[in-house]
């Protein structure tokens, strides 16, 4: 059965650095990519960008761009989404999702990021 | 950027009765890449319906997914009390940006 574990909640201060792990398994890890979506409160969901877990390629919305960073590590089956910069704008939960073809499969549980000074 | 608008914001009904949410897409897309989740709080989304249509593996037969072009349909047929939750439509097409629809909440 697949899963995605995610690490736990975060409180940060503005301007600091936040980096989320999703741990997956119960499939190939290098056979599917990763997305990061968030959910900011009353919000809907928003897509920040993709890895390939096998190639190391990434794919960053443009709102994102030079502020967050997407990676893994296959020895452990584990991505990771650093987002730099922070601002209580980005107080909303955080999920990695696994891409089957077209949709979202399985998701992480969430990691809430508290942004506040 | 394909902008998925759904309709209504919020619905409200009760267990056995019929449940219709709407998915209009700003252009027109392919079905294959029009999916619908459920979303309850305090947990992550679970995929219902891919390829507009298609269930997702241990989804009742009660979900149905439909339409083509801009405008899609998940259709609730008898409402069941876990099913009392937040759904949204998500547009995955071969170039980001992949958007979301703003949700639909379903309440009793």
């Amino acid at each position: 059965q697949v899963h995605l574990v995610q690490s736990g909640a975060e409180v940060k201060k503005p301007g600091a650095s936040v980096r989320i792990s999703c741990k997956a398994s119960g499939y190939i890890f290098t056979g599917y990519n990763i997305y990061w979506v968030r959910q900011a409160p009353g919000q809907g969901l928003e897509w920040m960008g993709w890895i390939n877990p096998n190639s190391g390629t990434t794919s960053y919305a443009q709102k994102f761009q030079g502020r967050v960073s997407m990676t893994r590590d296959t020895s452990t089956s584990t991505a990771f989404m650093e987002l730099s910069w922070l601002t209580s704008d980005d107080t909303a939960i955080y999920y990695c999702a696994k891409l089957r073809f077209l949709e979202f499969d399985s998701w992480g549980q969430g990691t809430l990021v508290t942004v506040s000074s | 950027e394909i902008v998925l608008t759904q309709s209504p914001g919020t619905l409200s009904l009760s267990p056995g009765e019929r449940a219709t949410v709407s998915c209009r897409t700003s252009q027109s897309v392919s079905s294959r890449y029009l999916a619908w989740y459920q979303h309850k709080v305090g947990q992550p989304p679970r995929l219902l319906i891919y390829g507009a249509s298609t269930r997702a593996t241990g989804i009742p037969d009660r979900f149905r997914g439909s339409g083509s072009g801009t405008d899609f349909t998940l259709t609730i047929t008898r409402l069941e009390p876990e099913d009392f939750a937040v759904y949204f439509c998500q547009h995955h097409g071969s170039s980001p940006p992949y958007t979301f629809g703003q949700g639909t909440k379903l309440e009793i």
